[in-house]
């Protein structure tokens, strides 16, 4: 399978404590994105890479939230202290390098419940 | 404020019926705009992507048109099928290439009946 990969598919953690989770993008798309989305909504930014660097940030990641990339290949999102409000899907995509056709490959997602 | 607005917000038609999604956004300068279709529990895929110069893109059963001048985008679906379920989510990106950060529609949630 090429397409965008995340880990783990589910995630059930008690408020407070950390949680990590990792997108393997499509080999050789230099961009990456992370999103999140809530029931009945559309997928609400956070962070997006061009290789390793991070370049954009929203401001709905707060400083409980960080995102790496360090080798520009695969990329995780870690949670500290984690509340009942983080409980979502977190999205990863990736896409090749710029060009205004340009089309995001979505992973299957990573469903996190916060209890 | 950069906003992408769809309608309806639900939708339910029988198979073999055609129908129309709505998709009217705010986004400027815009560069792209993005129709993804999503099944519930999965991550969305992309059905077409159209810059400022296109009028109509197609993908098999699926067509969407854009006026740039209105900044209204539609997505026609013609004789569905019941695969075709899922949301639908409008997607505007404002800068061509480079980072960006691009605006999503709440989508249209379809369902069809057999």
């Amino acid at each position: 399978d090429t397409g965008v990969s995340q880990d783990p598919r589910h995630k059930i953690t008690k408020r407070g404590q950390n949680v990590t989770f990792r997108c393997d993008p499509i080999s050789e798309h230099n961009r990456l994105y992370w999103y999140r989305q809530t029931l009945g909504q559309g997928p609400e930014f956070l962070t997006y890479f061009q290789n390793e660097a991070q370049l954009e940030k929203s401001r709905l990641l707060s400083d409980r939230f960080s995102a790496e990339r360090p080798k520009g290949s695969f990329s995780t999102l870690e949670i500290q202290r984690t509340e009942q409000g983080d409980s979502a899907m977190y999205l990863c995509a990736s896409s090749p390098p710029a060009g205004i056709q340009e089309t995001q490959y979505f992973g299957p997602g990573t469903r996190l419940l916060v209890l | 404020k950069n906003q992408v607005e769809q309608s309806p917000q639900s939708l339910i038609i029988l198979e073999g019926k055609n129908c129309t999604l709505q998709c009217n956004y705010t986004v400027s300068p815009f560069s792209n705009l993005r129709w993804y279709k999503q099944d519930t529990g999965r991550g969305p895929v992309s059905l077409t992507i159209m810059t400022f110069s296109e009028n109509t893109k197609s993908n098999g059963r699926y067509t969407a048109t854009l006026d740039a001048d209105t900044k209204q985008s539609s997505l026609h679906i013609t004789a569905s099928q019941l695969s075709d379920s899922a949301s639908y989510i409008c997607v505007v990106s404002a800068r061509p290439g480079g980072s960006y950060i691009p605006t999503f529609g709440r989508g249209t949630s379809l369902i069809v009946h057999p």
